[in-house]
């Protein structure tokens, strides 16, 4: 079955810097790949998501970039704040059509 | 228009006793699904309900049921809870598969 393997799991950032968490598939045929944002004690909510035919998004100051040859695809955050500290976990969907499988996150502290 | 809730939000059984998490979600989604999360693991998916009538297993089944009660509400039971199910337990919705998933804000169960 599909693979989802995210680095690093933790990333400590000056405030104002920018940050990257990267992931890696293993599933050619996965097609949707959402990030989401947990704060501590809250619930996942989606920040951004890209899907295959599109190499980058962007939203104000995060962005996603997907390299399907490669099978990996990063959050960038640029211009990093505090309000940005919580966990981030990437997710890809097994097959074309499948459930969504998730990465074990990435733990982003911002430091003022 | 509420989204996806849950109750309990926080419970503590002893081994071998059963209890049911509820969810309901008021944005007419198809799709529903239960993942656990701990720590270091991400979230893995226990069952989902492509749509109104369906369910399947996902990643770790074992030791659960679930009831696709309506289109709104989705239920997880545990027969006979062991300490190992000890996690936080998040239900999900989507329009219809691997969309966006909208998290509810969490059930954490403690089994002693």
């Amino acid at each position: 079955g599909e693979n989802v393997e995210q680095h690093p799991s933790t990333l400590s950032v000056q405030e104002g810097d920018s940050a990257v968490i990267k992931c890696t598939y293993s599933d050619s045929a996965s097609n949707y790949f959402p990030w989401y944002k947990q704060e501590l004690g809250k619930r996942p909510q989606l920040i951004i998501d890209i899907r295959s035919n599109v190499g980058e998004k962007k939203d104000q100051r995060i962005a996603v970039t997907l390299n399907k040859t490669a099978k990996h695809f990063s959050l960038h955050i640029t211009e990093t704040q505090p309000e940005d500290s919580a966990v981030y976990f990437c997710a890809t969907q097994e097959g074309s059509q499948g459930n969504l499988i998730f990465g074990k996150g990435t733990k982003l502290s911002v430091k003022p | 228009n509420a989204g996806v809730t849950q109750t309990p939000k926080f419970q503590v059984l002893k081994t071998g006793q059963s209890m049911t998490l509820q969810c309901a979600q008021d944005m007419n989604h198809n799709s529903m699904y239960w993942y656990r999360q701990d720590p270091g693991m991400g979230l893995r998916l226990i069952y989902y309900s492509a749509s109104e009538g369906t369910t399947d297993k996902g990643e770790v089944p074992n030791g659960y049921n679930v009831s696709r009660l309506n289109k709104r509400e989705f239920s997880l039971r545990l027969e006979s809870a062991a300490p190992s199910q000890t996690s936080v337990y998040f239900c999900a919705s989507s329009v219809m598969g691997p969309d966006t998933q909208y998290f509810g804000p969490g059930t954490r169960l403690t089994v002693l």
